[in-house]
């Protein structure tokens, strides 16, 4: 089965510190990995995903393998990065299925 | 507005009747997707089409609930005999029908059984 937990629920930052947005999961192959945002009364919107190995909103993610992990970085918090997170999973090509497998999400509360 | 979007945008029934959501996904996507989110957690998935086919049900998806793409545009996901449990926030996502392609949400339907 797959899963994705995401261990924190509240992330407090100041402004102008680096923040990390933990995420592991559980699956038994290659999957496709994503970071979710839904800022303040805005639909979710993907962030980023790990195959196209981009920088956005100053946000990267790196995906370790052998730690099972895609956690979400960014050196310079904003205030602007308030927001709840959700760290997301999807089979691989061709596997069974298209949905995804979403973590409880992460709340981000970025401080002046 | 070119996004997905979903009717109605909050919907209040009483316990045991039944109600109907509707999405319309971006117009050149033809899979769609269906999940459900409780408070404080992430989104479940529901349900997925390709066009017109249901070629997915999560076990979340019991005999109450149906959803239909009749002819492969917008989508309607309906709930029988409502009960307090299927308080949730509805969302729909859409996306094009390459196997990589990312899936773009909709601003969800809100439901509260009373």
């Amino acid at each position: 089965a797959q899963r994705v937990t995401q261990p924190e629920k509240l992330l407090s930052v100041f402004k102008g510190a680096p923040v990390e947005l933990k995420c592991n999961y559980s699956y038994s192959g290659s999957p496709e990995l994503f970071w979710y945002v839904q800022y303040s009364r805005q639909r979710l919107q993907l962030l980023l995903r790990h195959i196209s190995r981009e920088s956005i909103k100053g946000f990267t993610a790196d995906l370790n393998k052998g730690e099972t992990s895609f956690h979400l970085k960014k050196p310079f918090a904003q205030e602007e990065d308030s927001a709840m997170y959700y760290c997301a999973l999807k089979a691989p090509p061709k596997a069974a299925g298209n949905k995804l497998t979403f973590g409880g999400g992460t709340r981000v509360l970025v401080k002046p | 507005d070119t996004g997905v979007s979903q009717d109605p945008r909050h919907k209040i029934t009483k316990r045991g009747q039944n109600v109907t959501f509707r999405c319309d996904p971006i117009s050149e996507h033809n899979r769609l997707y269906w999940y459900r989110q409780t408070l404080g957690q992430g989104p479940e998935f529901l349900t997925y089409f390709q066009n017109e086919a249901q070629l997915e049900k999560s076990r979340l998806l019991s005999d109450r609930f149906s959803a239909e793409r009749p002819k492969g545009s917008f989508s309607t996901l309906e709930i029988q005999r409502t009960e307090q449990g299927d308080s949730a926030m509805y969302l729909c996502a859409s996306s094009r029908g390459r196997e990589t392609s990312s899936q773009y949400f909709g601003p969800g339907t809100r439901l509260l059984v009373l």
